[in-house]
């Protein structure tokens, strides 16, 4: 299985201020046939179910704010949020979609300093 | 609007069944691979099964392979997981989830519901 775990597991950052979430699978999400990397990022409020933000790694979903954006490829990826607001307090969480089983990231709680 | 509805959880003892259902509406249900995937208390997502659209492909993590059956009926709009043998370690919310594409294989979740907590206890 391909492990994903994000750093830092927890982070509190001030309303305006940058956000930056980190997300390393145990092998490469990089399909070479159609260089895409099967990374997606998902945004879960309290109380709430997941909300995809991001996929292919950094492609934002229809409706997300231009503030989140998504880079990275093969292992190492990065969520970032460039001006956080109050309503971004979530856990967010990324997946691989590139094989079976799919698998997550343990989630990065983020909270308003 | 997409909507996702899960029902049929509760508490159950180990080692008994129950039957999970998502009842879907907002989309062509019949072109869609659907899942499961559960967040145990306090835990990260995990999957759980996916079925394709004509559910002829159907997946399972390995935790449940032989224990937990995923089915569709397209007719009704509505996803299934009949989970038997159940353990502690299967308590959980579970999620229903849409995927992108027509095959479980696709794995891309843009649509989930609520949940249905299912709590395994003596």
């Amino acid at each position: 299985d391909i492990v994903m775990t994000q750093s830092p597991d927890s982070l509190a950052v001030s309303l305006g201020e940058r956000a930056t979430i980190n997300c390393k699978s145990s092998q490469s999400v990089l399909y070479s046939s159609d260089n895409k990397n099967y990374l997606a990022w998902y945004q879960q409020k309290p109380g709430q179910p997941p909300k995809l933000l991001i996929y292919w790694a950094s492609t934002r979903e229809s409706g997300v704010p231009d503030r989140f954006s998504g880079s990275g490829s093969g292992t190492d990826f990065t969520l970032s949020i460039s001006s956080l607001q109050a309503e971004d307090v979530a856990v967010y969480s990324c997946q691989q979609y590139y094989g079976t089983p799919y698998t997550f990231g343990q989630g990065t709680k983020l909270e308003i300093k | 609007e997409v909507q996702l509805v899960e029902s049929g959880g509760g508490f159950v003892q180990p080692g008994r069944s129950l039957r999970l259902s998502c009842a879907a509406s907002g989309f062509t249900f019949d072109d869609y691979a659907m899942h499961w995937v559960r967040q145990a208390p306090g835990k990260g997502l995990e999957w759980v099964s996916g079925i394709s659209w004509k559910s002829g492909n159907i997946g399972y993590a390995d935790s449940v392979k032989g224990r937990f059956t995923s089915s569709r009926d397209n007719a009704k709009n509505s996803l299934y997981l009949q989970m038997n043998s159940l353990r502690a370690e299967d308590t959980a919310l579970y999620y229903c989830a849409k995927d992108v594409g027509e095959e479980w294989t696709d794995g891309l979740f843009d649509y989930w519901g609520p949940g249905t907590l299912v709590t395994v206890s003596s």
